[in-house]
């Protein structure tokens, strides 16, 4: 069975531009986390979508956006990006429904803004 | 909202001692509680888990972690490290929510 999986693998962006990173959950998991892992801020969660509904949202401005498709799989936009927008982000993928499931998670994406 | 405190960022334990790593969390109602471990450039893998079904849990690679609810804490326990275990270390609580609040992670090291 395949695992997490999220591209691309590394992001290299100016200040300003858009990044879009990308992110497939287990088959048959329905929910999918982004979490932004900073340096020296720890992971921090972003956002979570649940059947193709954004369900909930961390302490991050409007410019980090993202959706889920029919299939599961979701993306992560981040607009007009700031130097301190330089992390990894993971996505982490969990089956729906009532209850805090087990959150399986991806390899990440690094993001880099130069 | 809910909080995790893991007790020191970095841990140095030689090969064979006990990993004690410690994880206090801040709810007037137990959460759900986690470990992960994340090794070097890789993504985060579930050590285990608490769900209140037992306040001892029992987890891969040997770790295991107690709830006590007086003392709002789940250390994370090994009796013998060995020097594949030497990655950073995760607390975990979710709530009602559905969302995981992270603690800011303790890096163990393990000495020969």
């Amino acid at each position: 069975e395949a695992g997490v999986t999220q591209s691309p693998t590394h992001l290299i962006k100016t200040r300003g531009q858009q990044a879009t990173l990308r992110c497939s959950p287990i088959s048959g998991h329905t929910s999918v986390y982004w979490y932004q892992q900073a340096l020296g801020l720890g992971l921090q969660f972003l956002l979570w979508y649940d059947e193709g509904e954004e369900r909930n949202r961390g302490n991050f401005p409007p410019r980090f956006s993202g959706r889920q498709f029919p299939n599961y799989s979701s993306e992560l936009n981040v607009n007009a990006l700031e130097l301190e927008d330089s992390a990894l982000y993971l996505c982490a993928g969990t089956l729906g429904g009532q209850g805090m499931n087990e959150q399986f998670f991806g390899p990440g994406t690094r993001l880099t803004v130069l | 909202a809910q909080s995790v405190t893991q007790l020191g960022s970095h841990v140095s334990v030689s090969e064979g001692a006990l990993v004690l790593l410690r994880c206090n969390y801040s709810s007037s109602v137990p959460p759900y509680l986690f470990w992960y471990v994340q090794y070097p450039n890789q993504g985060l893998q579930l050590l285990l888990k608490y769900t209140s079904a037992a306040t001892l849990v029992k987890g891969i690679n040997g770790f295991e972690a107690e709830f006590k609810k007086s003392e709002t804490s789940f250390h994370l326990t090994k009796p013998s490290a060995h020097m594949s275990d030497a990655a950073e270390y995760f607390c975990a609580a979710g709530g009602s929510n559905y969302k995981l609040t992270f603690g800011k992670g303790t890096l163990l090291t393990v000495n020969p």
